[in-house]
């Protein structure tokens, strides 16, 4: 079955960029799509189709895909973004998500 | 304004049948399909399955053949997964979220989530 992986954790301190990455076979050729999960909260959609940000989501957050790793990009971070960072994608049919990377603000 | 509601927490015994429901309102439900992905506690998102909650085709994960039912009441905007067999391992938060039918645009609304505990 299709694996996509993640680090687990990430630390940062505020104003620093954030950089996530999710790698899996081919991951490039696919769309990949990002979501956060504050504590307690349902997950978050920041990203999708790769690089895209949904309506209302800050412009620090970007995302980007080549070969076998996409990236989730969070310049300027900020306390508010804390939380535990998922990478999803779609493999035949069928719906991955990764093992989630926890992002630490401090 | 875009909603999906999910049902309240339940708590059933091992081997027994759990369904959780997710009212959705503010958009046309026939354009979106629904997906299940469940979380328990401390772990990461796990993808249950969908449906396309206009033509009524759906797929799910290996992982729970044979136990997973997915399905979906157009004129109650509702869709609705039933996980049968249950053991103390499916004790998980379960969300509902949708994504556009035709285009991978992500899962843009999430329910609030469903506490199901299995205990004896």
């Amino acid at each position: 079955s299709y694996e996509l992986t993640q680090p687990p954790s990430l630390s940062v301190s505020p104003g620093q960029t954030a950089r996530i990455s999710c790698s899996g076979d081919k991951l490039g050729d696919k769309y990949t799509c990002w979501y956060l999960q504050k504590s307690g909260q349902s997950p978050v959609l920041v990203i999708y189709q790769g690089n895209k940000r949904p309506s209302g989501i800050p412009e620090r957050f970007s995302g980007s895909n080549s070969g076998n790793t996409a990236t989730l990009t969070i310049s300027g971070t900020q306390t508010m973004d804390e939380g535990d960072y998922y990478c999803q994608a779609w493999d035949s049919s069928t719906v991955v998500f990764g093992g989630g990377t926890k992002l630490t603000v401090l | 304004q875009v909603q999906l509601v999910q049902s309240g927490a339940e708590v059933k015994k091992p081997g027994a049948s759990v369904i959780v429901s997710c009212k959705s309102s503010g958009y046309t439900f026939t354009n979106y399909a629904i997906h299940w992905v469940r979380q328990a506690p401390g772990q990461r998102l796990e993808w249950m399955g969908w449906i396309n909650a206009g033509n009524g085709n759906t797929a799910h994960s290996q992982t729970f053949q044979g136990r997973l039912t997915i399905s979906r009441d157009t004129s109650a905007t509702t869709g609705y997964m039933e996980l049968s067999s249950l053991r103390s391992d499916d004790t998980a938060v379960y969300y509902c979220a949708r994504e556009l039918a035709t285009v991978t645009n992500g899962f843009d609304y999430w329910g609030q989530g469903t506490l199901v505990t299995v205990s004896s």
